[in-house]
């Protein structure tokens, strides 16, 4: 079965430390992964995505994350965290099995907490 | 602006009384679903639409019903709420062949009393 395991509910980290956000996934192809953040009383916000290719994969805000096909991973990290990072982070994998109406499969969601 | 629009952003209601949560996309995107948010549960897919006039259930679709007339527009109902109900509501769309990133509404808080 599909599935996104996010091993963290929360990780705290001192302002300037760099960050990691795990994400581990399962499918059965090729996995498109993604990773959103969610500010309080704010929508999902969409930060980076792996679809082929290069496997550090760089996006919105200073984060990049890391694909690992044989550890089956996709780390969210940056070099130096922010206050203003403080949020909810997401995984998220899209089946690309048709059957399964190309749904994104969600992790349970890491609060991230960067201390001053 | 691409976007997605969700209304209203904050709902207080009653047991039993109807209600309709409203979903709008200006991107001509064929996929839209709708989540709900709890603590400790993650996103949970309610309902999904592929295209107008194709909808099915997703994981928790129980107490729920949408539509898809316009491809623009997938509103969730509420036919009879009840206090389990009450959550945080998200409808997000994608163009699926071109695996796009989603794009969420800034999601809707619903208490049922």
């Amino acid at each position: 079965a599909q599935s996104v395991a996010q091993p963290e509910d929360q990780v705290n980290v001192a302002e300037g430390n760099p960050l990691t956000v795990k994400c581990t996934y399962s499918v059965s192809g090729n996995p498109y992964l993604f990773w959103y953040v969610q500010y309080p009383n704010r929508g999902l916000q969409f930060l980076l995505k792996y679809i082929t290719g290069d496997n550090l994969v760089k996006g919105s805000y200073g984060f990049e994350a890391e694909f690992n096909k044989s550890q089956t991973s996709f780390h969210l990290k940056k070099p130096s965290a922010l206050v203003s990072d403080s949020a909810l982070y997401f995984c998220a994998v899209r089946d690309t099995d048709a059957g399964n109406n190309r749904k994104l499969i969600w992790g349970l969601g890491t609060s991230l907490a960067v201390n001053p | 602006e691409a976007q997605v629009t969700q209304n209203p952003r904050y709902l207080i209601t009653v047991t039993g009384k109807k209600l309709t949560v409203t979903c709008s996309q200006n991107m001509n995107h064929e996929y839209m679903s709708w989540y709900r948010q709890d603590p400790g549960l993650g996103l949970r897919q309610i309902y999904y639409s592929m295209n107008v006039e194709v909808t099915d259930k997703g994981d928790v679709p129980e107490g729920y019903k949408v539509s898809r007339k316009e491809k623009r527009n997938f509103p969730l109902i509420l036919e009879s709420p009840s206090p389990n109900q009450t959550s945080l509501y998200f409808c997000a769309s994608y163009a699926p062949r071109g695996l796009t990133e989603a794009f969420f509404g800034q999601g809707t808080r619903l208490t049922v009393v």
